[in-house]
């Protein structure tokens, strides 16, 4: 059975650092893309990052340079260390397994229940 | 603003029917890019409902169909029931900006 833990989310000043962690159960890391996607509240979805099974990293322009997404593959856990937050990097942040045949028609199959993130003085 | 857009609410009576739309360009939906749709109820994680455009995961219930055409694409829901009351979600990937893109999503009130 699939399974994605989150865990690391807390409460963070402006400019602070927090470092999100997932660790996936019933597939391994170096079989699937994992991307973490956040949820402001009361907003929609917004796609964050990926790490692919081959170990290509993308990232969204919001967070690029900020944000650094990683990999164990011997712990099976993925993670998203965050540096230099704003206000407006509060969320709740989903880790989410991806799949389908080539990268345009990847979906988000499972998900982890989410941790949230809050940015405030 | 989300790169798809989708109508911010949708409601309809219990056995009635509903659509959800999910517009998007050729950059995206148009450029042949997998549809995907999402259901969320308050507080808890998405779930698949359709994927690569017309597709259901087993158990979801066939009252729950997708399709595209050029650059958008509908969820259509038929035989409302109080439990589809939920926030869906449209995805693709849009191949301009390299990242996957959601709608804005959809809040559907089952009257």
């Amino acid at each position: 059975e699939v399974q994605l833990l989150e865990s690391g989310g807390g409460l963070v000043q402006p400019g602070g650092s927090l470092r999100l962690s997932c660790e996936a159960s019933g597939f391994s890391l170096s079989d699937y893309a994992v991307s973490w996607v956040r949820q402001a509240p009361g907003k929609g979805l917004e796609w964050v990052s990926v790490i692919h099974n081959s170990g290509e990293i993308y990232y969204a322009d919001s967070v690029r340079g900020r944000f650094t997404i990683s990999r164990d593959i011997s712990k099976n856990t993925l993670s998203l260390q965050m540096n230099s937050l704003r206000a407006e990097d509060t969320a709740t942040y989903f880790c989410a397994k991806q799949d389908g045949p080539i990268v345009e028609t990847w979906f988000f199959d499972y998900w982890g229940q989410g941790s949230l993130v809050t940015v405030s003085s | 603003q989300s790169v798809l857009t989708q109508s911010p609410s949708v409601s309809g009576a219990p056995g009635q029917g509903v659509t959800i739309s999910c517009t998007g360009s050729s950059s995206n939906i148009g450029a042949g890019s997998g549809v995907h749709w999402y259901q969320q109820f308050p507080g808890t994680a998405p779930r698949v409902l359709i994927f690569h455009d017309t597709n259901r995961p087993s158990g979801v219930p066939d009252r729950f169909s997708g399709s595209k055409s050029a650059t958008s694409a509908s969820l259509a829901i038929t035989g409302l029931q109080a439990e589809d009351e939920a926030d869906y979600y449209c995805q693709s990937y849009d191949v301009s900006l390299n990242a996957w893109v959601f709608g804005g999503g959809t809040k559907l009130t089952v009257l």
